[in-house]
């Protein structure tokens, strides 16, 4: 029974190039989370998906971000024209499917290093 | 909005020693209280949860945390500290929804041989 799976564990990117990064839930879970660790910090909510949905994004830089969550497949983040200040751990999360009232509990993975040169 | 606090950066204990790290939380209701462990390079494992009922919950490795509503805390402790719990160690409380966590800034903790 896998865990959250993210990938890559490390990527380095220059300054202007892409970062894709990839989370697949755990088995049966429909929701998924993003969270950002900055060097020294705590983990900061970026975006909350669930399939072919965008719930809660409050958390997402307002350019270069975007996430998204397809039917199939894993969740993805991007992030474009990456600047230093983008390097950091990126976090993803799941939780099952709301019964009734949700329990906040989520699974992490074990996040993606990016750093930026 | 919710917010949590995590007063100390860093902690020392010596092995076998007693360890209290301390969490408090700003929240309009009763909170749903979690801890986390990170142990570097890796992500988070949940210790321990609070949602409602008695206030001192237990959770794995031999951790344990009470929810003191009149002091807005939820401090984790251990009777005993062993070298393997050196980490880092979050607390968080999730919002109404129960579907986004808001994490304190984290407790590094050193263990003494």
């Amino acid at each position: 029974n896998a865990g959250v799976m993210q990938n890559p564990r490390h990527l380095v990117r220059r300054r202007g190039q892409e970062a894709r990064l990839r989370c697949s839930p755990m088995k049966g879970h429909s929701h998924v989370y993003w969270y950002r660790q900055l060097p020294e910090e705590g983990l900061k909510f970026m975006v909350y998906l669930q399939k072919e949905n965008i719930i809660d994004e409050s958390g997402m830089p307002k350019e270069r971000f975007s996430a998204e969550f397809p039917k199939e497949g894993p969740s993805i983040l991007r992030i474009q024209q990456v600047v230093r200040g983008d390097s950091a751990a990126y976090f993803c999360a799941s939780s099952p499917p709301n019964r009734g009232r949700h329990t906040g509990e989520l699974f992490f993975g074990e996040g993606s290093r990016l750093t930026v040169l | 909005a919710q917010s949590v606090t995590q007063p100390d950066i860093h902690i020392t204990v010596s092995e076998g020693a007693s360890l209290e790290l301390r969490c408090n939380y700003s929240y309009g209701a009763t909170p749903y209280l979690f801890w986390y462990v990170q142990s570097p390079g890796q992500g988070l494992q949940l210790l321990l949860k609070y949602f409602s009922g008695d206030t001192l919950v237990q959770g794995i490795k031999g951790f344990e945390a009470e929810f003191k509503r009149s002091q807005s805390s939820f401090n984790l402790r251990k009777p005993s500290v062993h070298w393997s719990d050196a980490a880092e160690y979050f607390c968080a409380v999730a919002n109404n929804a129960g579907n986004m966590l808001t994490f304190g800034g984290g407790t590094r903790l050193m263990v003494k041989p």
